[in-house]
């Protein structure tokens, strides 16, 4: 089945420490995204990435990380100079000049 | 600078009711426009959409209005029922940005 995975479901970080999570997706899919959702605030972006080895930071992408060296994963690494990391993350990706979105199942990160 | 303003942030609608949830954006370049249902844990998942050359869609119990006069859309779901809680994202791009701009999220919830 074609679809999005997002690994771990839940991860808890300590204050200080750099923390990746990880998405993939075999749907041939040439966009990615990341969003972090809090509650009511919806879903704000952090990066994108529209082709491998091309990514830009979206409306909250400091203190944040990403690559795109292969078509079907874009990690993102939640870094120490986030602030208030503690949040829900989704990935979603979409074919290239569409507009559907197809979201994982989302990484819930507690700085602890 | 919020793009597209939600309401309400939360509804109760007794089973059979037809709950509405409002959403206006600024963005007169924005001609996608979605809604997300999303169920606690998961990530979002397509509903239905609207491009504004037609002022109404239909999809089964959902239908959008869209008036772009007032630059404003809505979602209407008939006869309700318990398995339509969720929370219900407004969004709203436009071709060459291909970005998704979401709203604050309405949670939703049917009684019986």
């Amino acid at each position: 089945d074609g679809g999005i995975t997002q690994s771990p479901k839940y991860l808890f970080r300590k204050e200080g420490q750099n923390v990746t999570l990880s998405c993939e997706q075999n749907l041939n899919h040439d966009a990615m995204y990341w969003y972090r959702q809090d509650p009511g605030q919806g879903l704000r972006l952090i990066y994108y990435s529209q082709i491998v080895n091309d990514f830009q930071k979206g409306d909250i992408g400091e203190g944040y990380s990403v690559s795109r060296e292969k078509k079907e994963s874009f990690p993102l690494t939640v870094t120490s100079a986030q602030k208030n990391p503690t949040a829900f993350y989704l990935c979603a990706s979409s074919i290239r000049r569409s507009y559907g979105y197809t979201f994982g199942s989302g990484t819930r990160l507690t700085v602890v | 600078q919020q793009q597209v303003k939600q309401s309400p942030q939360s509804l109760i609608v007794q089973k059979g009711g037809i709950p509405i949830i409002n959403c206006a954006y600024e963005n007169t370049a924005f001609d996608y426009f979605p809604w997300y249902q999303q169920f606690p844990g998961k990530g979002p998942a397509l509903l239905i959409a609207i491009r504004p050359d037609v002022s109404e869609k239909k999809e089964g119990r959902f239908t959008i209005s869209f008036n772009k006069s007032a630059k404003q859309f809505s979602l209407h779901i008939m006869d309700s029922q318990p398995g339509d809680s969720a929370t219900y994202f407004c969004a709203a791009s436009n071709f060459g940005n291909e970005k998704l701009t979401f709203g604050t999220g309405t949670r939703l919830t049917i009684i019986p």
